[in-house]
């Protein structure tokens, strides 16, 4: 079974980028296992902000890319807004086991 | 425009069971590719899947709780139904359902978009 890990937390200005990385803790062959994100805005349910590793849903602002080398996904901000403070989780899917969320990263603005 | 809202007790006592009901609205759940699923937060905790069902019946259940775990669901009535049995206060959670987007014809899960706004149980004596 697959385990995504993700930084506990990252920071930045506004104006600044911030890129939290999503690592698989094995690979997954055989079957499509696409990294999504989410943002969860404190009290409210996540959002979807980058599936397919790198395509982002209409209506997410440009300022949020995913991209994806070897084992580690990555989602990059910039620039940073302070609307943009939140928990950002990515997700996969390991196949008969199931789908995965990594941890969790806390984004501060400072 | 999809929604989906979560209906459960918010109360339960162990070792009862929890039954929780996903009502959605503005997707056709017997269309190819389309799936609905069940993830639950505790308090200050991290997302942790449950359960998955495709639109072809297949179902899907975390490994760690699939003993205890049932989805099924209601086409007729838009209705996807979770059933956690012999609860504990380890069960304590916000839980959620999503609309998940299975790629086809790999039948791969791809992502969950939207998600409810969740619903908080907690389970105590």
């Amino acid at each position: 079974q697959i385990t995504l890990t993700q930084p506990v937390s990252v920071a930045g200005s506004p104006g600044q980028s911030v890129t939290i990385s999503c690592t698989k803790s094995v690979s997954v062959t055989g079957i499509k296992s696409a990294v999504s994100w989410y943002q969860q805005l404190p009290g409210k349910s996540p959002r979807l902000i980058i599936f397919d590793d790198t395509l982002r849903p209409s209506g997410v602002p440009v300022r949020f890319s995913g991209s994806m080398s070897g084992d580690t996904a990555s989602l990059t901000i910039v620039p940073l807004k302070e609307e943009d403070e939140a928990h950002y989780f990515c997700s996969s899917f390991g196949g008969l086991t199931g789908v995965v969320f990594g941890g969790g990263t806390k984004v501060t603005v400072l | 425009q999809i929604t989906l809202k979560e209906t459960a007790p918010t109360f339960v006592k162990p070792p009862q069971p929890l039954t929780l009901t996903c009502t959605f609205s503005g997707f056709n759940f017997a269309e190819r590719g389309v799936g609905v699923g069940w993830i639950r937060q505790a308090p200050g905790k991290s997302l942790e899947w449950l359960a998955l069902i495709y639109w072809n019946n297949v179902k899907l259940y975390s490994r760690s709780l699939e003993t205890r775990l049932t989805i099924t669901k209601d086409t007729s009535r838009n209705r996807i139904v979770l059933t956690l049995i012999t609860v504990g206060p380890e069960d304590s959670a916000t839980y959620f359902c999503a609309r998940a987007d299975i790629d086809y014809p790999v039948i791969s899960f791809n992502h969950f978009d939207p998600w409810g706004p969740g619903i908080h149980v907690s389970v105590s004596s």
